[in-house]
């Protein structure tokens, strides 16, 4: 499975985007991009996910660019509750027993007031 | 909806005791998992199990157990716990399928061993 490449940290004003890149330009044709989120002391939270079209839900959007190589995720108004740590990886389809995600140290996002 | 359920919530063992985490779902999913995650890394998955009745080994399976119940369980054992084993524990279960892999996890299990 490809690596990601997220910055360690970034803030945000509450009510604004917030756009939290990643950059995977390993990423394989058959790789789909995840985001998840760690609010503070809880489990991961899954967001979104994509392959090649910008996907949007009622979370967030993904922007994938053309050539797949980096991606950005966009939570378009920001709240206090949105602080957390952000998670890209990327992985191929299940195949055979492999269930495996690889889990980086992501983006811990701040959201100020 | 409860979807995943971990108990307990906090746990101190001392060095060599043996304890089980538990874990339940209600999402009817196939695929099930047991995560730790510690200060400064990222999540590291120690057991997995794709379906009811299989289990397999991650990244980290030394000093653990596990045991699928049935569809809805699955349980992480520790035997003999040490102190390398303090850390934030997370169930996960998942849709068995052939796309995309959407997790659902757990609030998670810390446990101190002295």
């Amino acid at each position: 499975d490809a690596k990601t490449t997220q910055p360690p940290s970034m803030d945000c004003a509450e009510g604004r985007a917030a756009n939290l890149p990643c950059n995977h330009s390993t990423i394989s044709g058959n790789e789909y991009v995840y985001w998840y989120r760690q609010i503070h002391s809880q489990g991961p939270q899954y967001i979104i996910h994509g392959l090649k079209n910008n996907e949007t839900n009622e979370m967030a959007s993904l922007i994938i660019t053309e050539d797949r190589k980096s991606s950005t995720l966009i939570l378009p108004h920001a709240t206090l509750r949105d602080t957390a740590v952000y998670y890209c990886i990327v992985r191929a389809p299940y195949a055979g027993n492999n269930r495996k995600l690889i889990w980086g140290l992501g983006t811990s996002l701040a959201v100020n007031p | 909806n409860a979807g995943v359920t971990q108990t307990p919530k906090f746990q101190v063992l001392k060095t060599g005791q043996s304890m089980t985490l538990q874990c339940a779902q209600d999402m009817n999913h196939n695929s099930m998992y047991w995560y730790r995650q510690d200060p400064g890394m990222g999540l590291r998955l120690i057991y997995y199990s794709a379906s009811e009745g299989t289990t397999d080994k991650g990244e980290v399976p030394n000093g653990y157990n596990v045991s699928r119940l049935n569809k809805r369980e699955f349980s992480l054992r520790l035997e003999s716990a040490a102190p390398s084993q303090t850390s934030v524990y997370f169930c996960a279960s998942s849709e068995q399928g052939t796309g995309a892999l959407k997790l659902f996890f757990g609030s998670g299990t810390q446990l101190s061993v002295l």
